[in-house]
Order: C-alpha cells, then structure tokens, then sequence
C-alpha cells in the first residue's frame, strides 16, 4: 500500500497563477483533511472532507478550495496565489472523522502524504 | 477558542538525560495524538491516548493522557540522537458533526552527542 500519497512535491508560482494539489489514500478511508505548516505555527486545517461527497472549511479556508472527486481522491485548488500562500501543504486520511450513531467515539488516527512544498512570488 | 499548547518550544538535551515535553489543551476531548516530524518529512503517529490515565510506550518514548486536568506528557528517556525531531501533539474536538485535529505548534527536540 502506498498510503497517502501527494503531487507535486514541489511548484513555484507566480503571484496570481492558479494550480491543484492533488492527494490520494488507498486506505479506504472516508475522511480526508488538507493542512498547510508554517514555520513556528505548527499545522492548520485548510479543509476537510468527512465523507465522500461532502466538503468544510477548517480554520484557513480563504482563497482555497476542494473537491472530494471519490473515496480515494481530495484535491485542493488555488485560484490565483499569493506569497501568502507559500507553505508546506500536506494531506492526511482518517478512518473515519465522524462521530458514531450511538454517540460512540471513533478511533480517528490521521495518516500522512509527504506535503507539497509550495512557494508563491 | 480551543488551543493547544506545548512547552517547551525547543528543547536541546545530552544523549542519556531524561526530559518531559507537555501538552495542554484548553477544551475537553478524550483522545490526544503524538506525532513525530523529521526534518522536511512529513508527520508519522506515534501515539494515540484514548482514555483517561492511558499510558503508551514505545521504546524510550512514554506518553501519558490526564483529561482531568487537560495535560498530555511525552517523556524521554536515555535520550539518543536518533530521537532528534519536531514533536506534536493533537487533539480532535467534535464539530459540525465531524472530528476535527487541532494541533500544537511543536516542540523541537535536539539530542546531542
């Protein structure tokens, strides 16, 4: 098994220039989560897909979106970058992210792709 | 707001010494995760606590959750060079019918020779 795997590894865009990252798990897992980490600010949730089909925005949504393709797929789009934007993006999958029917919690350990080094100028 | 806090945030110790790295959160969650980060790697899990009182150990890593008292140990001991990375802690709150991580900010951790 591959896990979770991220393209690219690398991109420098210029101010303004859109692109996609892509992520892949071949976990069967139903959740999906798109983080960025900043020096010193540890990792914050851009977006997040509980299930296929269904998308939310973390605590940094603002000038991304996603789209949860199928199970296995979450991409994440910049539409036009900005230097702000430079960041290590990484992707990561869970089990299951949603709380049990009956209230019971679920054991949501979160498995990592190898991040996408974005630099934006 | 929920944070989650770490101290200390760099940490530089001889091989052989014994240290502790905290986690404190300011909300209630039942489980807490570790994760290691090596330089320009990505994260792996270490840990992932449960319960109240639970204990996990793995080699010279020991992790301990008090959600009392909303504080998640890691300690080291008979640190070695190997051990040297990033260290976070995480902790998933339910929201908007869903669990969501919140991580700390990450304690470095350099083990000399």
């Amino acid at each position: 098994n591959a896990g979770v795997t991220q393209t690219p590894k690398f991109q420098v865009l210029k101010t303004g220039q859109s692109m996609t990252l892509q992520c892949a798990q071949d976990m069967n897992h139903n959740s999906m989560y798109w983080y960025r980490q900043d020096p010193g600010m540890g990792l914050r949730l851009i977006y997040y897909s509980a299930s296929e089909g269904t998308t939310d925005k973390g605590e940094v949504p603002n000038g991304y979106n996603v789209s949860r393709l199928n199970k296995r797929e979450f991409s994440l789009r910049l539409e036009s970058a900005a230097p702000s934007q430079t960041s290590v993006y990484f992707c990561a999958s869970s089990e299951d992210g949603r709380p049990g029917l009956a209230g019971a919690l679920r054991y949501n350990e979160q498995f990592f792709g190898p991040g996408t080094r974005l630099t934006v100028l | 707001e929920l944070k989650v806090e770490q101290n200390p945030l760099f940490l530089s110790m001889q091989e052989g010494k014994n240290y502790t790295i905290y986690c404190n959160y300011s909300t209630t969650s039942d489980r807490l995760y570790w994760y290691r980060q090596d330089p320009g790697k990505s994260l792996e899990s270490l840990f992932v606590l449960l319960s109240n009182g639970a204990v996990k150990q793995e080699g010279r890593l020991m992790a301990s959750l008090d959600t009392k008292a909303r504080l998640s140990t890691l300690h080291i001991t008979a640190a070695v060079h190997d051990l040297s990375a990033t260290y976070f802690c995480a902790v998933d709150i339910s929201t908007s019918g869903t669990y969501k991580y919140i991580f700390g900010t990450g304690t470095r951790l350099k083990v000399l020779a």
